[in-house]
């Protein structure tokens, strides 16, 4: 079994401001874990994704996130928040055992302010 | 470019009514999947397929039906027994058995009964 947790719903940053989503994640075997972002009415976009190898992975736009398989966590970073980045935010997991069936979190959703 | 393509973006549905919602791929995917997306509840599997011919419920299945006659084609019908259709409806589509690859989404169908 797997599943994932999103710390917070909703969070909210300044412009320029450290952004960081809260991603924790179980899975008994090794994962795969994905962040995949949301605009409004539109459909989910692979920002970025860990299956094997270095534990910071980096993304588009500026992203990265680092495995912690100690904490079990994937979280989200972006050092300088941009008021393009205000979307909804999805963290997924899976591993062999599941096929390539996703797990996603309930989502979070990222507000820049200016 | 591959990708998959939904349609119509925007769908009015009168009660009663049964209505197709379309997704096509060009990504020679082998896996399809339904979504459907309220706001604050994340995403929730309606249903998918791994290959031609076959397809599995996911959590949601009770109003909806589907089928997967070609490899890139599987459309989601809202059936009048689906009770609260209106909702923001993802399709996307993957490589069966890859666990690592992840899944490529359309840009959605919001449906709204009127």
């Amino acid at each position: 079994a797997q599943s994932v947790t999103q710390l917070g719903s909703h969070v909210s940053v300044s412009e320029g401001a450290l952004v960081l989503l809260r991603c924790n994640y179980s899975s008994s075997v090794p994962p795969y874990l994905f962040w995949y972002v949301q605009y409004p009415n539109q459909g989910l976009q692979l920002l970025l994704k860990y299956t094997t190898g270095a534990t910071l992975v980096k993304g588009i736009n500026g992203f990265e996130a680092e495995f912690k398989k100690s904490e079990t966590s994937f979280h989200l970073t972006k050092p300088s928040a941009h008021m393009s980045d205000a979307a909804e935010y999805f963290c997924a997991v899976t591993n062999n055992n599941a096929g390539n069936m996703l797990t996603f979190g309930g989502g979070t959703r990222l507000m820049v302010k200016p | 470019d591959g990708g998959i393509t939904q349609s119509p973006k925007y769908l009015f549905r009168k009660e009663g009514q049964n209505v197709t919602l379309s997704c096509e791929q060009n990504l020679n995917h082998d896996a399809m999947y339904w979504y459907r997306q309220d706001p604050g509840q994340g995403l929730r599997l309606i249903y998918y397929s791994q290959i031609v011919n076959d397809f599995q419920k996911g959590d949601i299945a009770e109003g909806y039906s589907v089928s997967r006659e070609k490899k890139e084609s599987f459309p989601l019908t809202v059936t009048s027994a689906q009770k609260n259709p209106t909702a923001f409806y993802l399709c996307a589509s993957s490589i069966w058995g890859v666990a690592n690859y992840g899944y490529t989404f359309g840009s959605g169908t919001r449906l709204t009964v009127v």
